[in-house]
């Protein structure tokens, strides 16, 4: 099972919005809801941003939406603040022997 | 409040292995799915692999399985993960991750993380 694929980064001045795109495959993104976005700051743990495609956990501000079209989801950052600056990793559950997979990761960058 | 809490660094040689814990509070077992996630230096997520709710049956990724295991002490709430014939290429940190309710398929609270590495 191959990671999604995600761009290396993503850069953005204070309050812009910015996009980060998820590609998978037909038997996974395309094929299920349950994609998710995870944010990671250096040195800490993955936090859950996004889950089932664009529906945000309790406490996630309403600045973080997603979206999926066909084999891509994506992330966006609205309104972006230097406490965004992090990592992003996408996840799709898959169905098949390893049944999640996630993303190759994005450096958010708040210039 | 959900908490997860990892035990601490480990070093070990290649060959050996390797056991991790994850203790929980603040939520009912049987209601959630526990996965591990593996991080090495400077890279992306890995999936590992499940334990379900009720603490006998798991499921890892091909290249894990034979390698791994996970189990569930209920008595302490504390789960583990045990690795073997360690390499160094299984330097990482470990995180045990847990699923959303319902078998949501996203993980909602992870651990702090377990830096184990593997060298001679």
């Amino acid at each position: 099972q191959s990671a999604l694929t995600q761009p290396a980064s993503v850069s953005g001045s204070p309050g812009q919005s910015i996009t980060v795109s998820c590609t998978g495959a037909s038997s996974d993104v395309g094929a299920y809801i349950h994609v998710s976005w995870y944010q990671q700051h250096p040195g800490k743990a993955p936090t859950l941003m996004i889950y089932d495609v664009s529906n945000r956990p309790s406490g996630v501000s309403n600045r973080f939406s997603g979206s999926k079209s066909g084999n891509t989801a994506s992330l966006t950052i609205s309104g972006l603040r230097a406490e965004d600056e992090a990592d992003y990793y996408c996840s799709s559950y898959t169905g098949n022997s390893t049944p999640y997979v996630f993303g190759t990761g994005t450096k958010v960058t708040v210039l | 409040q959900v908490q997860l809490v990892q035990s601490g660094a480990e070093v070990k040689n290649p060959g050996a292995s390797v056991k991790v814990s994850c203790k929980t509070s603040g939520y009912t077992l049987n209601r959630h799915y526990m996965h591990w996630v593996r991080q090495a230096p400077g890279q992306g997520l890995e999936w590992m692999g499940q334990i379900n709710p009720y603490g006998d049956i798991t499921y890892f990724a091909q290249k894990f399985q034979g390698r791994v295991a996970v189990t569930r002490d209920t008595s302490t709430r504390t789960f583990y993960m045990e690795m073997s014939s360690l390499r160094s290429e299984d330097t990482a940190v470990y995180y045990c991750a847990r699923e959303v309710e319902a078998a949501g398929k996203s993980f909602d609270y992870w651990g702090q993380g377990t830096l184990v590495t593997v060298s001679s």
